[in-house]
């Protein structure tokens, strides 16, 4: 079974610092895909960022960039430059071959406060 | 930019009355998703389809039923709306094989019964 661990109910950070945000995953499976999405008060899912369980490096788009270290089987979600906009929750989800299924895993949710 | 629609994008209803939820999606992907979720919680997975004519259900048991008679169209249906079913309801739709299958979302719709 798949398992997505976020164990940070809720992040503050001030304006255009940095801040990381924890996940951890459990599979058995060799192949699978681990991705972070935002979700505004709004309501909607915003996709941020993809890595692949063979990808050698690790992912970034824009202020985003993701942490791999398999071994440790966690996949941090690095913001730069923290706005004001980043306030949101996020959630990180995982793809793995369940019976071949590869059906998503969401975990709990970080809630982000960004301050000014 | 994901092209996926849902409607209503709020919807207040009375106990017992039949509603249906719908969502389309332009990207021409064949896996679509829903998902209920409670304010500031985690999604659950209510239903799926891997095509048209294909439906299965997800982890969270739910009083819903879902059709897929198009590719673009995945409507969720509740016959008798009751206050527990109070929650937001997610859509995605998804086109790729394997692990690195991105989903995209809908705006979702707030669905309130008294």
């Amino acid at each position: 079974a798949q398992k997505i661990t976020q164990t940070q109910p809720g992040m503050f950070v001030q304006e255009k610092e940095a801040v990381t945000l924890d996940c951890t995953y459990d599979t058995s499976d060799q192949s699978y895909g681990l991705f972070w999405y935002k979700q505004p008060s709004s309501g909607e899912m915003i996709f941020l960022i993809y890595q692949g369980s063979y990808d050698e490096q690790n992912a970034t788009e824009g202020r985003y960039s993701l942490n791999f270290q398999k071994a440790r089987k966690s996949a941090n979600l690095v913001i730069s430059a923290s706005q004001l906009g980043d306030s949101a929750m996020y959630f990180c989800a995982m793809r793995a071959s369940s019976g071949g299924s590869y059906i998503p895993t969401f975990g709990r949710g970080t809630s982000l406060i960004v301050h000014p | 930019e994901a092209d996926i629609y849902q409607t209503p994008r709020y919807l207040v209803i009375g106990t017992g009355k039949k509603i249906t939820l719908e969502c389309s999606q332009t990207m021409g992907h064949d896996k679509m998703y829903w998902y209920q979720q409670d304010p500031g919680m985690e999604l659950h997975l209510i239903h799926y389809s891997y095509g048209v004519n294909s439906t299965e259900k997800g982890d969270l048991s739910s009083e819903s039923t879902v059709s897929r008679i198009r590719t673009e169209h995945f409507p969720l249906t509740l016959e008798s709306a009751r206050p527990s079913h109070t929650s937001q309801y997610l859509c995605a739709s998804s086109g790729r094989q394997g692990a690195g299958d991105t989903q995209y979302f809908g705006p979702g719709t707030r669905l309130t019964v008294l």
